[in-house]
């Protein structure tokens, strides 16, 4: 399985609900993370796990907050979102060299 | 984090010419990666590099990894419609990579 996986694909949510965005990978890669990317930017990066541990926070809002249940799993749980946080959200694992992305969740706050 | 400038910001050119494009930074990097990113997709890994002065090949994508470590470029030759997407060069010092502004390319038939 060479393969990051994402769901939802797409969610839409009003800006008081408490959703989960979900990432999972089977490659034994020890280093995943999250990015945020907008329409036609590069990806902005988030969050770093390494070995299941946070180890980078760009400074993001605590309305975003990972977590890392296992080695192969991410999760990136929203709560009282903007709209100005609409955007296609990518995780991604790595091992050494190149990442690998998944296919990203698209995300729509109303 | 760090900017990586990307070259040129946007390209429209007719199916079956070249397409080259660069990427450069004020730092150096230990790896260059190239990717492809097409409207709602995760971006796609086309060409690593790992040591300065490398060139290598990807069927009709070539990229090359700087002299200096500070800079990468991509060729495409003989494009074709399915080349349409975003490139993003991303450079990697220990675990973080940062990404360049990308280059929109545009293929017409």
């Amino acid at each position: 399985d060479t393969e990051v996986t994402q769901t939802p694909k797409h969610l839409v949510m009003g800006m008081t609900n408490k959703k989960s965005l979900k990432c999972e990978q089977h490659m034994g890669h020890r280093a995943m993370y999250w990015y945020k990317q907008k329409a036609k930017k590069p990806p902005e990066l988030m969050f770093v796990y390494s070995y299941e541990k946070l180890s980078i926070n760009e400074s993001v809002p605590s309305r975003f907050s990972p977590e890392c249940p296992n080695s192969s799993l991410l999760n990136l749980h929203l709560h009282a979102l903007q709209p100005e946080d609409s955007a296609l959200y990518l995780c991604a694992s790595s091992q050494d060299y190149g990442y690998t992305f998944g296919s990203g969740t698209r995300l729509t706050v109303v | 984090g760090q900017q990586l400038n990307q070259s040129p910001q946007s390209m429209f050119i007719q199916e079956g010419e070249d397409v080259s494009m660069n990427c450069t930074s004020s730092s150096i990097f230990n790896t260059w990666l190239w990717y492809k990113q097409d409207p709602g997709e995760g971006p796609v890994l086309l060409i690593a590099l790992y040591k300065a002065g490398e060139l290598t090949s990807n069927g009709r994508l070539t990229a090359q990894f700087g002299i200096t470590r500070k800079d990468s470029f991509l060729n495409i030759s003989a494009s074709i419609p399915s080349d349409v997407g975003i490139y993003f060069c991303a450079g990697r010092t220990g675990n973080q990579f940062y990404f360049g502004t990308g280059t929109s390319l545009t293929v017409i038939p």
